[in-house]
């Protein structure tokens, strides 16, 4: 079992639609949990983290929590072409420090 | 503005070759970091630092070193010992685990 799995995609979603991003991790120490925006070719940018159960919102973006379930969501409203990209989850594991274990990240795509 | 610049954006390696990759913060960030990108895959560490003169294997360090000798920089080389060197490569950084990482914008390395 991968520590932090996500689905590859890629998700497909219309313009002005909910994208709906979901991650889930083996470790149920996990402790801190982040979300990153990847455009081809660029490196990762921190868009969302959450720490405690429950949601999370920021502007178009809501992270979930849900640590009894292992889980961790990234909603994104009114999608835009411009959310085109790969959406990688991260967790920091009980007892690493700082260091974040990356899901292989799911590929988001926007049609017009 | 703070950020992390990484150095160069393009590098080619002969066979037989060892080549560093320049990582230099200006964030003032403890803890540093390398990970490697392969298409279509995850993030995976390479080497940390916590700490000025002292820096830790990551899951695959084998084939790589790195210094820490100031605060601001943190050095990748890639050496001989590394057969499949051809990947981008990220540096990152953070203040601390409930932060997140700050991301350079990577160096992207093929084997000619």
């Amino acid at each position: 079992q991968k520590e932090v799995e996500q689905n590859s995609g890629p998700l497909s979603v219309p313009e002005g639609a909910i994208a709906s991003l979901n991650c889930t991790y083996s470790d149920r120490g996990s402790q801190s949990f982040f979300w990153y925006r990847q455009y081809s070719g660029k490196s990762p940018e921190l868009i969302m983290s959450i720490y405690s159960n429950g949601d999370k919102e920021d502007g178009r973006f809501t992270a979930q929590l849900n640590k009894a379930s292992q889980y961790v969501s990234l909603l994104i409203r009114d999608s835009q072409p411009s959310d085109s990209a790969t959406y990688l989850c991260a967790v920091i594991r009980t007892g690493t420090a700082s260091k974040l274990t990356f899901g292989t990240g799911t590929r988001l795509q926007v049609t017009l | 503005d703070g950020g992390i610049t990484q150095s160069p954006k393009y590098l080619f390696r002969k066979e037989g070759q060892n080549v560093t990759l320049s990582c230099e913060q200006n964030l003032n960030h403890d803890a540093m970091y390398w990970y490697r990108q392969d298409p279509g895959q995850g993030l995976r560490l390479i080497y940390y630092s916590q700490i000025v003169n002292d820096f830790q294997k990551g899951d695959i360090a084998e084939g790589y070193s790195v210094s820490r000798e100031k605060k601001e920089s943190f050095p990748l080389t890639v050496t001989s010992a590394q057969k499949n060197p051809t990947a981008f490569y990220l540096c990152a950084s953070t203040r601390g685990s409930n932060y997140g990482y700050t991301f350079g914008s990577g160096t992207r390395l093929t084997v000619v």
